[in-house]
């Protein structure tokens, strides 16, 4: 069955250090490929997302990441933290058994805190 | 400015008691999906509907009803059923796309729900 894995639930980064955080997704085929964020007690809201016109996608906030097909992998990094990136961060891959179109699955998720 | 409503924000239930989760999108999607948040879970789908007058169950169905009477509505009902009712309910829409496509998700901001 299609998944999406995103390797650490926790992940820590001090303030100005390289943010990274690891999705791996399971397709026979090139899949949609979203980023969400989520704040304390609010919705998810999109980040990024990979429609194969370029494996190098750039998104709000300074994030971006890339598409590697041989590694099936859309890990998500930003060059320096800042403390307003501390938040959860969801993978999610478009749904291959969907007829209609449209419906995503989404991974564990990853809370991103930044140390001062 | 378009955009997905959920309403209440905080609800506060009894047990035995059922109750209704509001989600209102004037974005002219066609799709709308309803989730649960659970810490340390990520989000599992309830029901989800492609097309006004049809909805289908998603993997945690039970003790959930939903009604898609109006392409702009998608109410979720928590019945009495529910056991552990207590979470974070996520409404999101999305365009209907063709097989193989995919815009993404459009989130509401959340509905907390507390049994006492």
């Amino acid at each position: 069955a299609q998944s999406v894995t995103q390797l650490g639930s926790h992940v820590s980064v001090s303030e100005g250090a390289l943010v990274l955080l690891r999705c791996n997704y399971s397709s026979s085929v090139p899949p949609y490929l979203f980023w969400y964020v989520q704040y304390p007690n609010q919705g998810l809201q999109l980040l990024l997302k990979y429609t194969s016109a370029a494996t190098l996608v750039k998104g709000i906030n300074g994030f971006e990441a890339e598409f590697k097909k041989s590694e099936t992998s859309f890990h998500l990094t930003k060059p320096s933290a800042h403390m307003s990136d501390a938040a959860e961060y969801f993978c999610a891959v478009s749904d291959l058994k969907d007829n209609q179109g449209g419906k995503l699955i989404f991974g564990q998720g990853t809370e991103l805190s930044v140390k001062p | 400015d378009g955009g997905i409503t959920q309403s209440p924000k905080y609800l506060f239930r009894k047990e035995g008691q059922n109750v209704t989760l509001s989600c209102e999108q004037n974005l002219n999607h066609d799709a709308m999906y309803w989730y649960r948040q659970d810490p340390g879970q990520g989000l599992r789908l309830i029901y989800y509907s492609q097309i006004v007058n049809d909805f289908q169950k998603g993997d945690i169905a039970e003790g959930y009803s939903v009604s898609r009477e109006k392409k702009e509505s998608f109410p979720l009902t928590v019945t009495s059923a529910q056991k552990n009712p207590t979470a974070f309910y996520l409404c999101a829409s999305s365009i209907a796309a063709n097989p193989g496509t995919n815009y993404g998700y459009t989130f509401g901001s959340g509905t907390r729900l507390t049994v006492v």
